[in-house]
């Protein structure tokens, strides 16, 4: 049974410029949150996505977007890029309100 | 914004010793977690402590949480040099709503 997996492993991005990051939930779970976290620090919670529409928002800018799939893997996007948005962006999958499992993470770095 | 803070930001200890760090936050919670990260990719889950316990154990991990201090503790007894990681707590307010709330992290190092 595969476990969260997220895409990209590392990315590196100029100033200005999109990005989308990647996340497929584990097996048999339906909803997606993602996190930010920055060097040194603990995860930010940006929003979760259940049933393809965004459940909850943390305290991000509308640059961060996301999208969820009808096979619940979800995309988080980040437009107009800065320098501060390089950073370990983790995914996390659930079911039915119980224990959230974590992805790798996808390392963000802004140029 | 972080929840709250983790105390100590790191702790350097010998294999086999016990280690403990502690968590405050601010708000009231549903739940508290426990987290465990090895070199900055993703964060494993350790141990779910309720608002109406006060002990939780699970295997040499033990947790405990005071709701009128607003703090928990978590104590990783006989320590082995595959324990060095961070360790963060992380707190959910709503229940099942898992907008958790993560402190800052105790970086972790086990010297052999």
């Amino acid at each position: 049974d595969a476990g969260v997996t997220q895409s990209p492993t590392h990315l590196i991005k100029t100033r200005g410029q999109q990005v989308t990051l990647r996340c497929s939930p584990k097996s048999g779970h339906d909803t997606v949150s993602w996190y930010q976290q920055a060097l040194g620090q603990g995860p930010q919670f940006i929003f979760q996505y259940y049933e393809e529409e965004e459940r909850q928002r943390g305290n991000f800018p509308d640059r961060f977007s996301g999208h969820q799939f009808p096979n619940y893997s979800s995309e988080l996007n980040v437009n107009a890029l800065l320098l501060g948005d390089s950073a370990l962006y983790l995914c996390a999958s659930s079911s039915h309100r119980v224990q959230q499992y974590f992805g790798p993470g996808t390392r963000l770095t802004v140029t | 914004s972080q929840q709250g803070e983790e105390d100590p930001q790191a702790l350097s200890i010998q294999e086999g010793e016990n280690a403990t760090m502690n968590c405050s936050y601010k708000t009231s919670i549903n739940n508290l977690q426990w987290y465990r990260q090895n070199s900055g990719r993703g964060l494993v889950h350790l141990i779910l402590i309720r608002s109406n316990e006060r002990e939780k154990h699970s295997g040499r991990l033990r947790v405990t949480l005071d709701t009128s201090k607003k703090s928990s503790s978590l104590l990783i007894t006989a320590s082995r040099a595959a324990d060095t990681a961070s360790y963060f707590c992380a707190t959910d307010a709503n229940q099942g709503a898992q907008k958790l709330v993560f402190g800052q992290g105790t970086r972790l190092t086990i010297n052999p």
